[in-house]
């Protein structure tokens, strides 16, 4: 089983439409969980960090589930300019031994008029 | 957020050729950076992790001997990509992180090597 495991889609929505993303991770040692966003040919850019108690930024909810090992990401009201790659990144915390952050593969998300 | 600067961010070498990359953080002290490649239309792939005044940690795959990492201080990781072939034509990103917390990312280099 892979560490981070995303759903590649493409998840071609409408305009206004909510959509969901999960991420699964193995390790349950991880600490730290985030959502990037990565556009075509650029870098990925922080998206938000994802905190035991969820955490709410404008359009955008994330979630821990620590129990069954999952983050997901909601988007509402989608734009036209949310279409890009949303990674998910889990880092093991200091109990893990290491900081290396580990990238799930991307879900990436096409919103059309 | 944080800036990370990344430089060049576009170079064409001739094959054989050695090429520098520049990676800083230019507003907080990175105690870990990261230098991973990407290939089009595929996920970021993690080269290597360096920790500042130590030697880098090389993923499996990864030649050390071909792709030098130096993280001479807390605000400065060059990657050295010796020898290049073409098909170590990529996009090279860096990216930083203070104790362990959330990455910033450079802006990326992109690599042609002819």
């Amino acid at each position: 089983r892979k560490e981070v495991e995303q759903d590649p889609g493409p998840f071609n929505v409408p305009e206004g439409a909510t959509v969901a993303f999960n991420c699964t991770y193995s390790n349950s040692a991880s600490q730290s969980f985030f959502w990037y966003r990565q556009d075509c040919r650029k870098e990925p850019k922080l998206l938000m960090s994802v905190y035991s108690s969820g955490n709410e930024d404008g359009r955008f909810t994330a979630q821990l589930n620590r129990a069954s090992q999952y983050i997901s990401l909601l988007i509402r009201d989608s734009k036209l300019s949310d279409s890009a790659t949303y990674l998910c990144v889990v880092t093991p915390g200091p109990s893990g031994g290491s900081y290396i952050p580990t990238f799930g593969r991307g879900t990436s998300l096409i919103v059309h008029p | 957020g944080a800036v990370v600067s990344q430089h060049p961010s576009r170079v064409i070498c001739k094959s054989g050729t050695s090429v520098k990359i520049e990676c800083r953080s230019l507003d907080f002290q990175a105690t870990t950076m990261f230098w991973y490649r990407q290939f089009p239309k595929q996920s970021l792939m993690l080269m290597a992790t360096s920790n500042e005044g130590s030697k880098a940690t090389y993923e499996q795959g990864v030649e050390k001997d071909k792709f030098l990492i130096n993280h001479a201080s807390l605000t400065l990781s060059t990657l050295t990509v010796t020898s290049a072939h073409p098909e170590d034509s990529s996009f090279y990103i860096c990216s930083a992180s203070s104790l362990g917390y959330e990455q910033y990312f450079g802006p990326g280099t992109r690599l042609t090597v002819t």
